[in-house]
């Protein structure tokens, strides 16, 4: 399969510990974007990367969150010090570029006690 | 601000009727429009785009959206249902530069036999 995949697939975590998702793109998707999606919402942008550069960050993304993506090939998302209010469903989408539709992995659904 | 507004939360219908969900959208200039689908623990899945030329748009699984510039509007249609189309439905807005997504709410659809 060489779709967008993601890891873990669940997190939970207790509030104040800090955890890492992954992301694989589709190869040669130089566009990489993370969503988040809480219950009953659609996904809200979150950031974006062209290649290894982080060129848009949302104002959601608070101080706790950071993302990287070495060499332009998978991406991380990290998040410190985890709040309640974190738990959601977190996507990664690829994208080729241009006006290309973006492709979408499973998830990551976090959960945060 | 660009904005995608999705009036009906959810929607039954029974199976082999059709069907037409409703988006209404709100941005400056040409938008790239699209609608997802999102099955119970699946990711995102592209049922069709718009981005110039034909205001009718034909997606996979028989799905076809008609883009409405004078109402702002771009509405999903299918002309039978078919009970594996029960999902959340999501139009969404591509925004910007990097093309990010910015979607609407949801539509629950679901299906009686």
């Amino acid at each position: 399969d060489t779709g967008v995949s993601q890891d873990p697939r669940h997190k939970i975590t207790k509030r104040g510990q800090n955890v890492t998702f992954r992301c694989d793109p589709i190869s040669e998707h130089n566009r990489l974007y993370w969503y988040r999606q809480t219950l009953g919402q659609g996904p809200e942008f979150l950031t974006y990367f062209q290649n290894e550069a982080q060129l848009e960050k949302s104002r959601l993304l608070s101080d706790r969150f950071s993302a990287e993506r070495p060499k332009g090939s998978f991406s991380t998302l990290e998040i410190q010090r985890t709040e309640q209010g974190d738990s959601a469903m977190y996507l990664c989408a690829s994208s080729p570029g241009g006006s290309g539709e973006q492709f979408f992995g499973p998830g990551t659904r976090l959960t945060v006690l | 601000a660009q904005s995608v507004t999705q009036p009906d939360i959810h929607i039954t219908v029974s199976e082999g009727a059709s069907l037409e969900l409703r988006c209404n959208y709100s941005y400056g200039a040409t938008p790239y429009l699209f609608w997802y689908v999102q099955s119970p623990g699946q990711g995102l899945q592209l049922l069709l785009k718009y981005f110039s030329g034909d205001t009718l748009v034909q997606g996979i699984k028989g799905f076809e959206a008609e883009f409405k510039r004078s109402q702002s509007s771009f509405n999903l249609r299918k002309h039978t249902v078919h009970w594996s189309d029960a999902a959340e439905y999501f139009c969404a807005v591509g925004a910007g530069n990097t093309d990010k997504l910015i979607f609407g709410t949801g539509t629950r659809l679901q299906v009686f036999p």
